[in-house]
């Protein structure tokens, strides 16, 4: 079975505070790891796709980095806007579902 | 563009009723997905439907069903309402099978008393 672990469950940071959000995962044939952000209220919203290890991919302050077994989301000089909950999700095998994490809620305080 | 599209955004019931919520895909893709998301177990996969079919289901009593019409809308189902129900459902769709990336709605908050 499909097990995705984030770490840590929530995180408080002061802006400007550089940090990195971990998701563990083991599964059997990764197709891709995701990485979602979802604020109160509303649905989780797209940040990146990885496939094999050693891939990176960045966005503003967001970079994603991927190894055989985990996953980080480094987050750069972080602002108040970055707060919102951080989901990691796995697409595995020949499933087409993703498997979530349980999620990193992210505060990052002015 | 409009994004994905969920009604009711909030729904209250009580046990042994049923309940339909919808969903609007964003225009052009035809993969609908849905998932159930609570503070204890997070999100969940219930199906996904492509093409009018169900392609794929989740590990969830058949007291929840699902179908997508012609235009790529679908709607989820759930009978006998129990309080374990209680959660937030996301609609989510994709251009296509092939396409890795899903597009969440803002979900309908159901609560059975």
């Amino acid at each position: 079975e499909d097990q995705v672990t984030q770490s840590p469950e929530a995180l408080r940071l002061q802006e400007g505070e550089s940090s990195s959000l971990n998701c563990s995962y083991t599964v059997s044939g990764l197709r891709g790891l995701f990485w979602y952000r979802q604020d109160p209220g509303k649905g989780p919203e797209f940040l990146f796709t990885l496939y094999s290890a050693g891939e990176e991919k960045e966005k503003e302050r967001l970079k994603a980095t991927l190894t055989k077994k985990e996953s980080f989301l480094h987050i750069t000089a972080p602002k108040p806007e970055d707060s919102a909950t951080y989901l990691c999700a796995v697409r595995a095998g020949s499933a087409r579902q993703l498997t979530f994490g349980s999620g990193t809620q992210l505060t990052v305080l002015p | 563009k409009a994004g994905v599209t969920q009604t009711p955004r909030y729904l209250i019931k009580t046990r042994g009723q049923q309940v339909t919520l919808s969903c609007s895909p964003i225009s052009g893709h035809r993969s609908v997905s849905w998932y159930q998301q609570t503070p204890g177990q997070g999100l969940q996969f219930l199906f996904e439907y492509f093409s009018e079919t169900q392609r794929n289901k989740g590990n969830f009593p058949g007291r929840f069903s699902g179908r997508q019409f012609s235009n790529s809308r679908s709607e989820m189902n759930v009978s006998t309402l129990e309080l374990g129900d209680s959660a937030l459902y996301l609609c989510a769709s994709s251009k296509d099978r092939v396409n890795e990336k899903l597009f969440f709605g803002s979900g309908t908050q159901l609560s059975v008393l």
